[in-house]
C-alpha cells in the first residue's frame, strides 16, 4: 500500500540550509517528487528523482534518496525568505497517480 | 509554453446542487489527474484520464465523476454536493512519457458549499 511520511514543521534561519525528511512504504515507487506550494496558490513542482538514482542536484536544491530505508530528504541551500510555504512529498507507482505526505511547513526567519 | 489552467478559480454552491470545474493541461499532455486538497484529508487522488479514458480512479463516491475531450481537456463533475465537499480541486497534465514524469499542477477551483 502507499503511506508517505512528513515531519509537519520546520523553523530555519534565513541564509542557512533547510532539510525536509520523507518516508514512503510502497517499494514499487518509480518516481518521486517534492512540490511546493504557497497560500492559495497550486503546486508548484520543484523536482522529482528516478527510484534508480541516489541523488540529484539542481540549482539550490538537492534530493537525496535512500531506497533501502524507503526514505527521501530535500535540502535547500541558502533558504531565502520566498522559500516559506509548505512542501510535499509525493510518490508514484504504475497506476499513473501519486500519493501525497501530510505536507512540510517551513518557515524561514531572518 | 501555457500553464495548466483551471475554471472557474472559485466557486460558492448550495447543499444538493452539482458543479461542473474545468481544466486544460499544458499543450501535448494527454493525461489529467484530478485531486482535492482538505485540511483535514489532505492530498487524495480522484481519478486520471488519457486519451479520454480513465485509467484509475481513487477512493470517492460515485457523486463525483469526470471526463476528458478529445483535445485533452477534462471536467469533473460533483452531484448532490454535500458540506464536505468543500475543498481546493486541483488538476494535473502531464504527458507520462518516456523520460519524463513530471506532472504539473494548475491554480485550483476553491470549491465552497453552504
Amino acid at each position: 500500500g502507499e503511506d508517505v511520511e512528513q515531519s509537519l514543521f520546520l523553523s530555519v534561519r534565513e541564509g542557512d540550509s533547510s532539510v525536509i525528511n520523507c518516508t514512503y512504504t510502497d517499494s514499487s515507487s518509480t518516481y518521486l517528487y517534492w512540490y511546493k506550494q504557497e497560500p492559495g496558490a497550486g503546486l508548484q513542482l520543484l523536482t522529482y528523482i528516478f527510484s534508480n538514482m541516489d541523488m540529484k542536484q539542481d540549482q539550490r536544491l538537492t534530493v537525496l534518496l535512500n531506497k533501502k530505508d524507503k526514505h527521501l530528504s530535500l535540502r535547500i541551500a541558502d533558504t531565502q525568505t520566498g522559500d516559506s510555504a509548505i512542501y510535499f512529498c509525493a510518490e508514484s507507482t504504475s497506476d499513473y497517480k501519486l500519493s501525497f505526505g501530510a505536507g512540510t511547513t517551513v518557515t524561514v526567519r531572518a | 509554453k501555457a500553464g495548466v489552467t483551471q475554471t472557474p478559480r472559485y466557486l460558492i454552491k448550495t447543499r444538493g446542487q452539482q458543479v461542473t470545474l474545468s481544466c486544460s493541461p499544458i499543450s501535448g499532455h494527454r493525461s489529467v489527474s484530478w485531486y482535492q486538497q482538505t485540511p483535514g484529508q489532505g492530498l487524495q487522488f480522484l481519478f486520471e484520464y488519457f486519451s479520454e479514458t480513465q485509467r484509475n480512479k481513487g477512493n470517492f463516491p460515485g457523486r463525483f465523476s469526470g471526463r476528458q475531450f478529445s483535445n485533452s481537456r477534462s471536467e469533473m463533475n460533483v452531484s448532490t454536493l454535500e458540506l464536505g465537499d468543500s475543498a481546493l480541486y486541483l488538476c494535473a497534465s502531464s504527458s507520462w512519457a518516456t523520460n519524463s514524469y513530471e506532472q504539473y499542477f494548475g491554480p485550483g477551483t476553491r470549491l465552497t458549499v453552504t
